[in-house]
C-alpha cells in the first residue's frame, strides 16, 4: 500500500496566524484528499486535490480559509489560514491505495493542531 | 443520500471475549464499505473492505465483517478480544462513483478489560 509522510505531526499556533501542512506520497496518485477530525468527532472531507487543477471543496469549506496546493503527483499542502481556536483539530491527508485501487484508502498519520 | 450509523459510541469487553461493533448504512448505490481503526495518537489503518464480492470479509488482526444487504448492516466482529484491540473504530461508506468521498461514522471506542 501507499506510504504517506505527513508533517508536522502536531503544532500549537497563535490565533490569526496560518499553518501549512504537507503530505508526501511514495507513489504517484491522481487525487489526494484532505480531512478534518474535530475533537471527539469523526472525519469530514475538506477538499479533493487534483494535480494541475484547482481543488474541489466540500460544503462548508472555502479556498480562502483552506488553500491547497498540488504541484505534482506525489505532494500536496493544506494551509489553515487566519486560525481561530475553532480550527483546533486533527488534519489528515489521504490517497486512494494503489494496491486496492478504487476500494481502499491510505491515510497520513495526521497533524494535531491546537490554536491558542 | 449516503450515510453510515455506528450504533454504539463505546463498547467495553473483557480480554478473550467476542467483539461486536455495529454499523448500519444507507446508500442509493451498491456501496463500498470499510472499517478503519485509529489507535491513540496514530493514523487510520484499514481493517477490511467490502466491494460487492464475498459478503463475509476477513481483515487484519482476526477481524471480519459481514455485509447484509437486507439489513443494510456491516457489523465488525472478532472472536476473541486482545488488549491491543483497544482503539477507535470507524465504519465508512464510499459514495458511489466518487472516489475518495468517504462518509465516516462517528466512531466506536472499544475498551478491553484485562
Amino acid at each position: 500500500s501507499a506510504v504517506i509522510s505527513q508533517k508536522p505531526s502536531r503544532d500549537i499556533c497563535q490565533r490569526g496566524t496560518s499553518l501549512t501542512i504537507q503530505c508526501q506520497v511514495d507513489s504517484q496518485v491522481t487525487m489526494m484528499f484532505w480531512y478534518r477530525q474535530q475533537p471527539g468527532q469523526s472525519l469530514t472531507l475538506i477538499a479533493t486535490a487534483n494535480q494541475g487543477s484547482e481543488a474541489t471543496y466540500e460544503s462548508g469549506f472555502v479556498i480562502d480559509k483552506f488553500p491547497i496546493s498540488r504541484p505534482n503527483l506525489t505532494f500536496s499542502t493544506l494551509t489553515v489560514s487566519n486560525m481561530s481556536p475553532e480550527d483546533s483539530s486533527i488534519y489528515l491527508c489521504s490517497v486512494e491505495d494503489g494496491a486496492y485501487r478504487g476500494y481502499g484508502y491510505t491515510f497520513g498519520s495526521g497533524t494535531r493542531l491546537t490554536v491558542v | 443520500a449516503q450515510s453510515v450509523t455506528q450504533l454504539d459510541s463505546h463498547v467495553s469487553v473483557s480480554e478473550g471475549t467476542p467483539v461486536l461493533l455495529r454499523c448500519n448504512y444507507s446508500s442509493s448505490y451498491s456501496p463500498s464499505l470499510f472499517w478503519y481503526v485509529q489507535h491513540p495518537n496514530k493514523g487510520l489503518q484499514l481493517l477490511l473492505k467490502y466491494t460487492s464480492a464475498a459478503t463475509l470479509v476477513k481483515g487484519i488482526n482476526g477481524f471480519e465483517a459481514e455485509f447484509k444487504k437486507s439489513e443494510t448492516s456491516f457489523h465488525l466482529t472478532k472472536p476473541s478480544a486482545h488488549m491491543s484491540d483497544a482503539a477507535e473504530y470507524f465504519c465508512v461508506v464510499s459514495v458511489g462513483g466518487s472516489q475518495g468521498n468517504l462518509i465516516f461514522g462517528k466512531g466506536t471506542k472499544l475498551s478491553v478489560k484485562p
